[in-house]
């Protein structure tokens, strides 16, 4: 099994919509996590991060469920420039390492 | 504020040549990490450093060798470039294994 999966996608949603991505992760002793987005050619750049059960930002939400092991990112009324590739992020407990998800990419469309 | 730099931006080798990438961090991050990121399968750890003079491998470290002379560098070096080795290269840093990671911009590599 992955250390983080996504689903690749692709989300085609118009403007103004409500969007919500999930991130299923392994190792249970994660304790931070974070979604980073990524725009095409361009570098990751920190989106968001989980350290608790979630945080909110604007329109942007995280939720964690330790439970069931997942991570989840809402994005609220849509906008053409969230246009973009989000990756989940989850680094090991018990190393040294950043894991990312694959990434979702989403087109948000007029 | 430059935050995290890399050199250079692309780069086009033969088969069989050697290069060294440069990366460059001006927050007095411990943590550096090297990544490659290909179609479909998102960004993969190739070296990372927990701090000045050590290196560790992560998960596709073949073909490539790393350095950390210096807290603020880390150099990912490829002795014999393959075209399996053409890809986009980012380099990242991080206070702690459990803050965010700030990235540079990349490195296009192209091995013909």
């Amino acid at each position: 099994r992955k250390e983080v999966e996504q689903d690749p996608g692709p989300f085609n949603v118009p403007e103004g919509a409500t969007v919500a991505f999930n991130c299923t992760y392994s190792n249970s002793a994660s304790q931070s996590f974070f979604w980073y987005r990524q725009d095409c050619r361009k570098e990751p750049k920190l989106l968001m991060s989980v350290y608790s059960s979630g945080n909110e930002d604007g329109r942007f939400t995280a939720q964690l469920n330790r439970a069931s092991q997942y991570i989840s990112l809402l994005i609220r009324d849509s906008k053409l420039s969230d246009s973009a590739t989000y990756l989940c992020v989850v680094p090991l407990d018990t190393g040294n390492q950043f894991y990312f998800g694959t990434g979702t990419s989403l087109t948000v469309i007029p | 504020n430059a935050g995290v730099t890399q050199t250079p931006k692309f780069r086009v080798l033969k088969t069989g040549q050697s290069m060294t990438l440069l990366c460059a961090q001006d927050m007095n991050h411990e943590y550096m990490y090297w990544y490659r990121q290909d179609p479909g399968l998102g960004l993969r750890l190739i070296h990372y450093s927990v701090g000045e003079g050590t290196t560790a491998k992560g998960e596709v470290p073949d073909g490539y060798n790393v350095s950390r002379l210096k807290k603020q560098n880390f150099l990912l070096g490829l002795e014999s470039a393959a075209p399996s080795q053409t890809s986009v290269y980012f380099c990242a840093s991080s206070f702690s294994r459990n803050t965010e990671a700030f990235f540079g911009q990349g490195t296009r590599l192209t091995v013909v």
